[in-house]
């Protein structure tokens, strides 16, 4: 079956960090990659995806790169904020309708 | 920008009893999600919704869930008999399609199940 795996947070950095989160899968068939992110307070919204391999996502300055190969969709920005903590998701859909998510990331920025 | 709305933030509710989840999905959206998200755990689906009949859901959506469509614009999913374990986030979410594996999910903002 489908299933993703995502680095256990909280992953704390200070402002103008590098980020990277990383998540990797297994899947049926040829799915699609997706990233969402969870604000405090707030429902999950779709940060950025990837449907086919070596497309790279981007929004906001995060980006993630479709890797066939090793089976993974890692996100990285190269200068987080401090309204970037929030908690992200990493999902695949694999045509059945139905996304499947990791167990989200934990993302503390401190000025 | 639409956005997908659901009532309540938060319900508590004692064991045994019934309790309806309500989301107004995005207007021109038709295919209606159902997941949850256990305090600590990963999001799971539950069910998806497709021109008025369910069209997937999973092994947690057993007899004492429903979901329904009563009108043009909401989308509710229903707990019979709620049990402790019930107790979670529970988010709803719409597509413009649905049947492929490239097409975006839009979510709400969750309610807050408890049941005592």
């Amino acid at each position: 079956g489908n299933s993703v795996t995502q680095m256990e947070g909280p992953v704390t950095l200070s402002e103008e960090a590098f980020l990277t989160i990383n998540c990797t899968y297994t899947a049926t068939g040829y799915p699609s990659l997706f990233w969402y992110v969870q604000y405090p307070g707030e429902g999950l919204q779709l940060l950025l995806k990837a449907t086919k391999a070596d497309d790279k996502g981007s929004n906001k300055g995060f980006e993630a790169t479709y890797r066939k190969e090793t089976t993974s969709f890692h996100l990285e920005k190269g200068s987080v904020q401090v309204s970037d903590s929030a908690v992200y998701f990493c999902a695949l859909n694999s045509g059945y309708s139905t996304l499947t998510f990791g167990k989200g990331t934990m993302l503390l920025v401190s000025p | 920008e639409p956005e997908v709305t659901q009532t309540p933030s938060h319900q508590v509710t004692q064991m045994g009893q019934e309790v309806i989840l309500r989301c107004v999905p995005i207007s021109n959206h038709l295919y209606f999600y159902w997941y949850r998200q256990i305090l600590g755990q990963k999001v799971e689906f539950l069910v998806s919704f497709y021109n008025n009949e369910i069209s997937e859901k999973s092994e947690i959506f057993d007899d004492q869930f429903s979901v329904e469509r009563p009108d043009g614009s909401n989308f509710t999913l229903k707990i019979r008999s709620t049990k402790l374990e019930d107790s979670a986030m529970y988010f709803c979410a719409s597509s413009e399609a649905g049947a492929r594996a490239t097409d975006t999910q839009y979510f709400g903002p969750g309610t807050r199940l408890t049941v005592l």
